[in-house]
């Protein structure tokens, strides 16, 4: 079975700065997904960055952007310019490929806050 | 991308009674996901419900108090039964599109349940 570990429960950035959030992970598989989403206070579920196993290039989505090391298990995502809409619990997430196991498993959140 | 519609969004039950949630989505899916959210907790699946099969459900949930349906590839209902406080929790549901091997999970906007 797959784990998905988030180190840090709450983390706060003052705006324009930058931050690194971690997420570790633990799978015999060699190829899967992996996921950022944030929650804000809406509920809503939103997709932040995927970055797929066997890609060695970190994905990139605008100010967002991960650093996925496939050999140490560690895929933390970085947030440049940090803005107020990003005050949102950020979830870490795994996927496998197989078409009949294609559900989640989440970190347990890291909550961040951008501060004025 | 995927819309799904899930109501109610939120509801305040009464112990002992059930409740049941929908999910309505905008094109055909194979595989649509029910997780629950604890509060100040992350996603925990609770099954994966196939049309014209039974649900298959996770250690720790049963169909006997979570029972699903689905009916056609566009809809399913969980019915969260005879309810406990400790069932106070965000149910959502989920599906998984992969369009041009981009995967991704798409959400319902969540039912904020209270049981009283």
């Amino acid at each position: 079975a797959q784990t998905v570990t988030q180190s840090q429960p709450e983390m706060s950035v003052q705006e324009a700065e930058t931050v690194t959030l971690s997420c570790t992970y633990d799978t015999s598989e060699n190829n899967y997904y992996l996921f950022w989403y944030k929650q804000p206070p809406s509920r809503q579920m939103i997709l932040v960055i995927r970055q797929e196993a066997y890609k060695q290039q970190n994905a990139t989505e605008n100010r967002f952007s991960v650093n996925f090391q496939k050999a140490a298990k560690s895929f933390s995502l970085k947030i440049s310019d940090s803005q107020l809409g990003d005050t949102a619990m950020y979830f870490c997430a795994f996927m496998k490929p197989d078409g009949s196991a294609r559900q989640l498993t989440f970190g347990s959140g890291t909550q961040l806050t951008v501060l004025p | 991308s995927a819309v799904i519609s899930q109501k109610p969004s939120r509801d305040i039950c009464q112990r002992g009674t059930s409740l049941t949630i929908q999910c309505q989505v905008d094109s055909q899916v194979t595989m649509m996901f029910w997780y629950r959210q604890q509060p100040g907790q992350s996603l925990t699946l609770i099954a994966t419900a196939n049309q014209g099969s039974e649900a298959t459900y996770e250690s720790g949930f049963v169909i006997d108090k979570f029972p699903i349906s689905r009916p056609n590839l566009t809809f399913s209902t969980l019915t969260v039964s005879n309810m406990s406080p400790e069932d106070s929790s965000i149910y959502l549901c989920s599906v998984v599109r992969s369009l041009y091997r981009n995967t991704e999970a798409f959400f319902g906007q969540g039912t904020r349940l209270t049981v009283v």
